[in-house]
C-alpha cells in the first residue's frame, strides 16, 4: 500500500495569511504514460463529510475558491490556502488513487492564529 | 444536485451483523463507481470497500476482507455495505462516496452525509 505522509499535524495562520500542508507519497503516483498525478485533495469541517477541494494535484474542482491551490509532482505535493479565511478552519486531506487500495494521509489541522 | 443519503447505522454487539445501504440521487448511478470510507471518532479517514459500476469488480481493505461485503442494486440506485463479524474496532461513521469515473480508483466526490456504527457489548 502507497503510505501517504502529511505535514505539519496542524498549523495556525492569521487571517488573510498563506496556509502551506505538505503531503508526502512513499511511492511516485505520477503515472507515466499520461504525465498525471494521482493526488487529491479534500477539506473536512467540523460534523461535515469530506468536500472535493482539488484532482490530479493541480486541479481545482468547480466552485473551489481560486485561494486554495495545489502543487507537486511524484512524491511531494503541497496545498497552499492563500489569504486564509475564517471559513477555511478545518482538517485537510490528501489522498492518493494511483493504486488500489486508495490511502489517505492522516490530515492537518488548520486553525485561525 | 447529486445527493448520497446513508442509512442503517446503529449499535450493535461484537460478533454480529448490520447492513448499509446507500440511497443515489440525481445523477446516473450505473455509470459510476461507489466506495465506502470510514471515520473512526477523532481519527482520519480509512477506505473500505469499492465496487465496479456494474457491479462486476469489487475490492477490500484488508482489515475487512471476508467479514464485509459491498454490493450495489442500479435498478434501485442503492449502494450497500454487508458487515458481519463485526469487532469494537469497526466502530465508526461510514461514508459512501462516487467515484468520478465508472472503473476505481480516482477521487471521490461527492460524499453522503455518513451513518454511525458502533461496535459495543
Amino acid at each position: 500500500d502507497i503510505v501517504m505522509t502529511q505535514s505539519p499535524d496542524s498549523l495556525a495562520v492569521s487571517l488573510g495569511e498563506r496556509a502551506t500542508i505538505n503531503c508526502k507519497s512513499s511511492q511516485s503516483v505520477l503515472y507515466s504514460s499520461n504525465n498525471k498525478n494521482y493526488l487529491a485533495w479534500y477539506q473536512q469541517k467540523p460534523g461535515q463529510p469530506p468536500k472535493l477541494l482539488i484532482y490530479w494535484a493541480s486541479t481545482r474542482e468547480s466552485g473551489v475558491p481560486d485561494r486554495f491551490s495545489g502543487s507537486g509532482s511524484g512524491t511531494d505535493f503541497t496545498l497552499t490556502i492563500s489569504n486564509l479565511q475564517a471559513e477555511d478552519v478545518a482538517l485537510y486531506y490528501c489522498q492518493q488513487y494511483y493504486s488500489t487500495p486508495p490511502t489517505f494521509g492522516h490530515g492537518t489541522k488548520v486553525e485561525i492564529k | 444536485q447529486v445527493q448520497l443519503v446513508e442509512s442503517g447505522g446503529g449499535v450493535v454487539q461484537p460478533g454480529r451483523s448490520l447492513r448499509l445501504s446507500c440511497a443515489a440521487s440525481r445523477f446516473t448511478f450505473t455509470s459510476f463507481a461507489m466506495h465506502w470510507v470510514r471515520q473512526a471518532p477523532g481519527k482520519g479517514l480509512e477506505w473500505v470497500a469499492v465496487i465496479s459500476y456494474d457491479g462486476s469488480k469489487k475490492n477490500y481493505a484488508d482489515s475487512v476482507k471476508g467479514r464485509f461485503t459491498i454490493s450495489r442494486d442500479n435498478s434501485k440506485n442503492t449502494l450497500f455495505l454487508q458487515m458481519n463479524s463485526l469487532r469494537t474496532e469497526d466502530t465508526a461513521i461510514y461514508y459512501c462516496a462516487r467515484d468520478s469515473q465508472g472503473i476505481p480508483p480516482n477521487w471521490f466526490d461527492p460524499w453522503g452525509q455518513g451513518t454511525l456504527v458502533t461496535v459495543s457489548s
